[in-house]
């Protein structure tokens, strides 16, 4: 079963402009992890965010989290027609074996 | 990290026949899993595969369904079996996710049954 939830289900913006999606979970987690899904195909790794940490950055990328309220959020800044995907972040959770829970996701539409 | 194979592709299929996919990693890896996206939605973890034991399945998943073959740490099989429309979907493969490092997959495999 899905771990939680993402919202928007689907957003559309402007090159140039900024993305941002949430993610909210449900129990407590080791860490959590955003993904990237072009046209469904395979998943690509996008950043890790350990449950102790608040703030990440990865080039455009800026992820953060909050385990009070158990949420976190992707901020894609200066987005480019080539971001156009989906966007799903996963949990592993703590407490159990090895695996990843995913999100709906976030269907991201980028435009020229 | 891991680069993996995944074959088919895609494949389209009559049913009540069974279809295996199949899944190579480039390097030694403990954690193999198999993941379902029914259209339109996430993935949903379908089983761990386990070197040398019989593979972990999630609720509401079972073997006689989805059996799963894991020979070595760098090789898996799912086989959908005795297939459905509702089988249609994207399967793909999965390795690492250990939880604290990222996981890799592969291009998946979209499969369609009529």
């Amino acid at each position: 079963s899905q771990q939680g939830e993402e919202d928007p289900q689907a957003l559309s913006i402007q090159e140039g402009e900024n993305a941002t999606m949430n993610c909210s979970y449900k129990t407590s987690i080791n860490n959590l992890q955003w993904y990237r899904q072009n046209s469904g195909r395979g998943l690509v790794h996008l950043i890790l965010i350990r449950s102790n940490e608040r703030e990440k950055h990865s080039g455009r990328l800026r992820v953060t989290l909050d385990t009070s309220k158990k949420s976190s959020s992707l901020l894609i800044t200066a987005s480019r027609a080539a971001d156009t995907a989906s966007y799903f972040c996963a949990t592993s959770l703590r407490g159990g074996y090895n695996k990843l829970i995913f999100g709906a996701g976030t269907r991201l539409a980028v435009h020229p | 990290s891991a680069v993996i194979s995944q074959k088919p592709s895609r494949d389209i299929c009559q049913r009540g026949t069974s279809l295996t996919i199949q899944c190579q990693v480039d390097s030694q890896v403990t954690m193999m899993f198999w993941y379902r996206q029914q259209p339109g939605q996430s993935l949903t973890l379908i089983a761990t595969a386990n070197q040398g034991s019989e593979a972990t399945y999630e609720s509401g998943f079972v073997i006689d369904k989805f059996p799963i073959s894991r020979p070595n740490l760098t090789f898996s099989t799912l086989t959908v079996s005795n297939m459905s429309p509702e089988d249609s979907s994207i399967y793909l493969c999965s390795a690492g996710g250990t939880g604290v490092t990222e996981a890799f997959f592969g291009q998946g495999t979209r499969l369609t049954v009529v």
